[in-house]
């Protein structure tokens, strides 16, 4: 039973490009989850996600960050112009969904670095 | 404002002794709690997790305590073994919300 998956694990920018994260959450999952881990720092929520909607986007930025998880595929977090403090660790996480303490499941995460 | 933290960024415990890792949370409203242990290039793993209905909540080597007068929680861990060496999360659930709020981390380095 394969776990979450992210891809690309490692990802390479120059200032102004764009960057797309991926993320597949685990069989039977219909929640994803993005957050955000700077270097020796705790994981900061940027959205919530189920199938085709958005359900809470508090954490990510007002401009050039958008996500989405539509009915087939895996959900996208994408961040256009990159700019050098977007280097950082994306992580997803994916749960069941129909309960608030649904365990939320990790993925390996995309390491994005702007240059 | 509000927020999870951890009372030490670092640990070092020798192999085969227990290990205590604290946070403390200043949210009231806070009703569950996780931790998530986290490995050098790698994502959080859940480890265990406490409704704020528990007071104690064990598992296979590790034993989570909730304080709720002092909004303080901590993980226990026994018998320490090299491969629990990583970094620990603490991370809180408030009610009516989905998102998780992580605190910045221990390290714990455990001592052959």
């Amino acid at each position: 039973n394969a776990g979450v998956m992210q891809n690309p694990r490692h990802l390479v920018r120059r200032r102004g490009q764009e960057a797309r994260l991926r993320c597949s959450p685990m069989k039977g999952h219909s929640h994803v989850y993005w957050y955000r881990q700077l270097p020796e720092e705790g994981l900061k929520f940027m959205v919530y996600l189920q199938k085709e909607n958005i359900i809470d986007e508090s954490g990510m930025p007002k401009e050039r960050f958008s996500a989405e998880f539509p009915k087939e595929g895996p959900s996208i977090l994408r961040i256009q112009q990159v700019v050098r403090g977007d280097s950082a660790a994306y992580f997803c996480a994916s749960s069941p969904g129909g309960a608030r303490t649904d365990t939320q499941y990790f993925g390996p995460g995309t390491r994005l670095t702007v240059l | 404002g509000e927020s999870v933290g951890l009372h030490l960024p670092t640990l070092s415990v020798q192999e085969g002794d227990n290990s205590i890792i604290n946070c403390a949370y200043s949210n009231s409203a806070s009703d569950y709690f996780i931790w998530y242990k986290q490995e050098s290039g790698k994502g959080p793993q859940f480890i265990i997790d406490i409704r704020s209905n528990m007071d104690k909540r064990q598992g296979q080597r590790v034993t989570v305590l909730l304080n709720k007068t002092v909004k303080h929680l901590s993980l226990q861990i026994a018998a320490t073994q090299p491969g629990d060496s990583a970094v620990y999360f603490c991370a809180e659930n408030i009610f009516g919300n989905e998102k998780l709020t992580f605190g910045t981390g221990t390290r714990l380095t455990i001592i052959p």
